[in-house]
């Protein structure tokens, strides 16, 4: 079945830390989005990608980066410069760069800084 | 700028109806979404209209008034499964802008 797999599930950080989110998908979706949910707030946009090659910065991307080298996999680097990480990360991907066709969603990610 | 409420948490009783309203105000407009969201887990599709008026399916039904910029998700018999919040979102250009969910309680 086709679809989106994150990984890992659960993430620990500690201080200073680069740590990478995977993201995959075989829905042969165009574009893919990260996004940042914090307790009680909406999904908060971070970086997306339209094409391979190619990713654009979204509402927080300071202290986050991506790459986009092949049109299966988006994934996320969360770096030292992210002074409060502690999150859950969602990846997701549409078939078309239009939103009329929505979105599918990976599992995400809780990530932790300790 | 852009802009999408909903309210924050909602309380129902199980075999009941409940209506969560969302309002939004965009630069674009690609139909709006609703999404479900359990607690830990990733949102997932309820209903989309680009059109006005009422979309019903099964329990679920959702209306849109684009000249009110208004929209409702309306679920009835209300099941104990239905506690989760409820993410209304907008098609503007190149993204969805995302609501910040209404969390529904449902109490037996």
């Amino acid at each position: 079945d086709g679809g989106i797999t994150q990984s890992p599930k659960y993430l620990f950080r500690k201080e200073g830390q680069n740590v990478t989110l995977s993201c995959e998908q075989n829905l042969n979706h165009d574009a893919m989005y990260w996004y940042r949910q914090d307790p009680g707030q909406g999904l908060r946009l971070i970086y997306y990608s339209q094409i391979v090659n190619d990713f654009q910065k979204g509402d927080i991307a300071e202290g986050y980066s991506v790459s986009r080298e092949k049109k299966e996999s988006f994934p996320l680097t969360v770096t030292s410069a992210q002074k409060n990480p502690t999150a859950f990360y969602l990846c997701a991907s549409s078939s078309r760069t239009g939103t009329a066709y929505g979105y599918t969603f990976g599992s995400g990610t809780r990530l932790t800084v300790v | 700028g852009q802009n999408i409420d909903q309210p924050t948490e909602m309380t129902a009783t199980e075999g009941a109806i409940v209506q969560i309203n969302c309002t939004y105000q965009t630069s674009g407009f690609n139909g709006l979404f609703w999404y479900q969201q359990h607690a830990g887990e990733a949102p997932t599709f309820l209903s989309y209209n680009v059109l006005d008026g009422l979309e019903e399916k099964g329990r679920f039904s959702s209306f849109l008034s684009r000249s009110k910029g208004y929209s409702y998700l309306l679920l009835k018999e209300l099941q104990m499964k239905d506690s989760a919040s409820y993410l209304c979102a907008v098609g503007s250009n190149y993204q969805l802008i995302w609501g910040a969910g209404t969390k529904l309680i449902i109490k037996p």
